[in-house]
């Protein structure tokens, strides 16, 4: 049973450039979580798709977008990269059920911008 | 204030020890409580998950939580130096819609433990 699969590992953009980040949920989740870590810091929610809409947003920019598809993948693109967009980069599925609190985390998209 | 704050670190412990991980939350209507472990470099990965209050215990492990003071905790008995993480908190309120529930996690910083032979 393959986990969250997340690609690229590693992505090296400048700045102003624009990125696309993808996530393949665990077998039976609906619904995927997009967070961003810091350096230090604990992860920073950037929002949530399930039934490929977007169903919950946190305090992240217009520039942050998503999306997902029919199959429950999710796309993350950030658009006019910043310095401090510079982070580690969180997909998470979960089962949208009543009970669906578990979080699984993928490994991760490191991404560095210069 | 933040909305989740955790024990300022790096928590050093001897091997066999018990540790002591501390969380507080400002949003009275939390409902759920986790506990994430991360090792360096890798994914935050689920150890515990509480949601009323009280004690919870899985092996080595207990959560604890007192929402009237808004309060989570975790400890680890016999600490060994594979618990060596950063150990992060998360709190989450939720919604109900169309029979399915959702919300974001609130994470705190994260509290470093080593655990040293």
């Amino acid at each position: 049973d393959a986990g969250v699969t997340q690609s690229p590992t590693h992505l090296i953009k400048t700045r102003g450039q624009q990125v696309t980040l993808r996530c393949s949920p665990k077998s039976g989740h609906d619904t995927v979580s997009w967070y961003q870590q810091a350096l230090g810091q604990g992860p920073q929610f950037i929002f949530q798709y399930y039934e490929e809409e977007e169903r919950q947003r946190g305090n992240f920019p217009d520039r942050f977008s998503g999306h997902q598809f029919p199959n429950y993948s999710s796309e993350l693109n950030v658009n006019a990269l910043l310095l401090g967009d510079s982070a580690l980069y969180l997909c998470a599925s979960s089962f949208g059920g009543l009970r669906g609190e578990k979080l699984f985390f993928g490994s991760g998209t490191q991404l560095s911008v210069l | 204030q933040k909305e989740v704050e955790q024990n300022s670190g790096p928590l050093s412990v001897p091997e066999g020890a018990i540790a002591s991980l501390n969380c507080t939350y400002s949003d009275r209507g939390s409902q759920s409580f986790f506990w994430y472990r991360q090792y360096s470099g890798k994914s935050p990965e689920l150890i515990m998950f509480i949601y009323s209050n009280g004690d919870k215990e899985d092996g080595r492990f207990t959560a604890q939580l007192n929402k009237a003071s808004q309060y989570v905790s975790l400890l680890i008995r016999d600490s060994q130096p594979s618990d060596s993480a950063t150990y992060l908190c998360a709190v989450k309120r939720s919604a109900n819609a169309g029979g399915t529930s959702y919300g974001k996690l609130t994470f705190g910083q994260g509290t470093i433990l080593t655990v040293h032979p």
